[in-house]
């Protein structure tokens, strides 16, 4: 069974600071997405990485995956009140694009 | 646009009964998934479908049963519904199998088996 950990489970923070999220595993995937989650809603995709050591960025999120392409990181500079919510990081494994989660960060940023 | 659409939003289920969670996508996906959420557990893939007729297993599919008649469709059977079962269930869709493709995650079901 191919497991993702995700830490830290949570995180409170002023406005205005900056937070780093990771996302650990010993398997490799074919790419790695990272899911923001609203209460009561669906999770929404914010971006995919597919290739070892491939940085991206949205804004004020920075997103990298490993070189190996068995770990990722989200980087949030600045956090904003609307930053707050659940975020997941998903590997894809195998052909069929099934997902495996890791458990999520609840993150609150306080204003 | 719709996207994923799941009915009901909400539902107590007792022990031992038995219910279909629906889900209907309108983007004309072949690639369709069930997924359940437990507190601090992530999301656990219980079924999935390449296309219509076509369905698979995920990890945590006992308990469950799923079937695939038309490619907007993708309704999630509870035969005998169990305490362990309580969870927030999404569908979700993409266009094809790629690692790198985008799933579309419907709002979801909670279940509550009492």
């Amino acid at each position: 069974t191919q497991l993702l950990e995700q830490s830290p489970q949570f995180l409170s923070i002023q406005e205005g600071e900056n937070l780093t999220v990771y996302c650990n595993s010993s398997s490799v995937f074919s790419s790695l997405q990272w899911y923001r989650q609203e209460p009561g809603e669906g999770p929404v995709l914010l971006v995919t990485v597919v290739t070892g050591g491939e940085v991206k960025k949205l804004k004020r999120l920075t997103f990298q995956f490993g070189d190996a392409r068995k770990d990722s990181s989200l980087h949030i500079t600045a956090a904003q009140p609307g930053d707050t919510g659940l975020y997941l990081c998903a590997g894809a494994v195998e052909y069929g694009n099934k997902l495996v989660f890791g458990a999520g960060t609840i993150l609150r940023v306080k204003s | 646009n719709a996207g994923v659409t799941q009915t009901p939003k909400f539902r107590i289920l007792k022990i031992g009964q038995s219910m279909t969670l629906q889900c209907t996508q309108d983007m004309n996906h072949n690639y369709m998934y069930w997924y359940r959420q437990d507190p601090g557990m992530g999301l656990k893939l219980i079924y999935y479908s390449v296309g219509a007729g076509i369905t698979d297993k995920g990890e945590v599919p006992n308990g469950y049963n799923v079937s695939r008649s038309t490619t907007e469709d993708f309704p999630l059977r509870l035969e005998l519904a169990a305490p362990s079962q309580t969870s927030v269930y999404f569908c979700a869709s993409s266009s094809s199998g790629l690692a790198a493709d985008t799933q579309y995650f419907g709002p979801g079901t909670r279940l509550t088996v009492l």
